[in-house]
């Protein structure tokens, strides 16, 4: 099946550093990934979407100066929280999309703690 | 606007069968997915339904009802490993998901 995978797994930095977190998606090619935020105990709430070689979309309230993607290459996008507070703190995961049924493959997930 | 509906929490024996409801109301439709979360781990896939009816596939099976905009998800033979978050997510006309605060499932024994 369809692997996807989040780099680093988990990551505590200080407050105002940036951190960049990486989504690959391994043995398949996507156009499009996602990039999700869960707060503990809370649902899923969609980010951004990214799409290869074009500017991410950004849901309404995501400040998209703060959360920069970068959809480089079919198998890759990244996510920078740039000058984290702690409120940025949370679980943050990224998918890619296949095409038909436009399922959603997950990554692991990675774990912001800002300090 | 677009919401999905699924219960807060529910909980079941181990052996037992469960039944996790998920009404939705999406911009267009293209399918409704179910997706297993537990605690502090990503969403794995469980299933997909386009078409009305059933689909089993092992302990686990799922409903879908276009015209109620309804679907289930039944859980079979229940283990403990089984206790997780349920997530309903339904695939509108952009083909984007429009995903429910997910079911907390409790197992007991």
């Amino acid at each position: 099946g369809a692997v996807v995978s989040q780099h680093p797994s988990w990551v505590i930095c200080k407050s105002g550093t940036s951190v960049k977190i990486e989504c690959r998606s391994l043995d398949f090619q996507a156009t499009t990934m996602f990039w999700y935020r869960q707060f503990p105990k809370q649902s899923l709430m969609l980010m951004a979407t990214s799409n290869e070689g074009s500017k991410a979309t950004y849901e309404q309230g995501v400040e998209k100066d703060k959360f920069l993607i970068n959809h480089a290459s079919l198998t890759l996008s990244t996510l920078t929280v740039t000058s984290a507070h702690p409120e940025d703190s949370s679980f943050y995961i990224c998918s890619a999309r296949v095409r038909q049924p436009y399922e959603q493959y997950f990554g692991p997930g990675t774990r912001l703690t800002v300090t | 606007g677009q919401n999905i509906d699924q219960p807060t929490e529910m909980t079941a024996t181990e052996g037992a069968i469960v039944q996790i409801n998920c009404t939705y109301q999406t911009s267009g439709f293209n399918g409704l997915f179910w997706y297993q979360q537990h605690a502090g781990e990503a969403p794995t896939f469980l299933s997909y339904n386009v078409l009305d009816g059933l689909e089993e596939k092992g302990r686990f099976s799922s409903f879908l009802s276009r015209s109620k905009g309804y679907s289930y998800l039944l859980l079979k033979e229940l283990q403990m490993k089984d206790s997780a978050s349920y997530l309903c997510a339904g695939l509108d006309s952009n083909y984007q998901l429009i995903w429910g605060a997910g079911t907390k499932l409790i197992i007991k024994p």
